[in-house]
């Protein structure tokens, strides 16, 4: 079982429309979680820190479930601008930080 | 406040050569990683550097790969008689010590022919 999986997509959906993204952890000692933007060929970005509590940005509703072991991201009244591959990122804390990459869900919307 | 800096960009070498892969962190960052993006895979740690120390480098492959944050100057990741299947875009990413959110800089993407 990979450490940290996502549905790879192509997620296609209309402008406007709202979209939701999910990624499963399998490793409980996992410390803290964020979702990362990444656009063809350039660096990941941090879009958002994940807390237990849940954390809104705007437009992005990010959630954590330890019991369940995984995270989501809502994104609502999607742009054309969104359109790019999201990246589940755990922190794993065993002596150091270390980040584990999901290989991402590829979202388009589309006019 | 410049972010993350990599160079070069993009890099070309011949089978056997060596690839030199340099990253300078953000201004105040003290801690360096690496990671590798193969083509349409997900990015895969590599190694963790503070200055002048190897923290963790559970990523790396045994042979041919080494880095180093040296007390002065950039952090380089050094790739020994490449091959083909070295090949992939090379992300350095920095952090504040005790701070788990990571900085990333543009890549460079190593084509070996």
């Amino acid at each position: 079982r990979k450490e940290v999986e996502q549905d790879p997509g192509p997620f296609n959906v209309p402008e406007g429309a709202t979209v939701a993204f999910n990624c499963t952890y399998s490793n409980s000692a996992s410390q803290s979680f964020f979702w990362y933007r990444q656009d063809c060929r350039k660096e990941p970005k941090l879009l958002m820190s994940v807390y237990s509590s849940g954390n809104e940005d705007g437009r992005f509703t990010a959630q954590l479930n330890r019991a369940s072991q995984y995270i989501s991201l809502l994104i609502r009244d999607s742009k054309l601008s969104d359109s790019a591959t999201y990246l589940c990122v755990v922190n794993l804390l065993s002596g150091t930080y270390k980040y584990i990459f999901g290989t991402g869900t590829r979202l388009k919307v589309l006019a | 406040n410049a972010g993350v800096m990599q160079n070069p960009r993009h890099l070309v070498r011949r089978r056997g050569q060596e690839a030199r892969l340099r990253c300078s962190p953000m201004k105040g960052h003290s801690h360096v990683y690496w990671y590798r993006q193969l083509p349409e895979e997900g990015l895969k740690f590599m190694v963790y550097l503070q200055k002048e120390n190897i923290i963790d480098e559970s990523g790396m492959p045994k042979e041919r790969f080494s880095a180093e944050f040296p007390k002065e100057g950039p952090s380089i990741l050094r790739i020994q008689q490449v091959v083909r299947g070295d090949s992939a875009a090379y992300f350095c990413a920095s952090s504040l010590p005790l701070q788990d959110e990571q900085f990333f800089g543009p890549g460079t993407r190593l084509t070996v022919l």
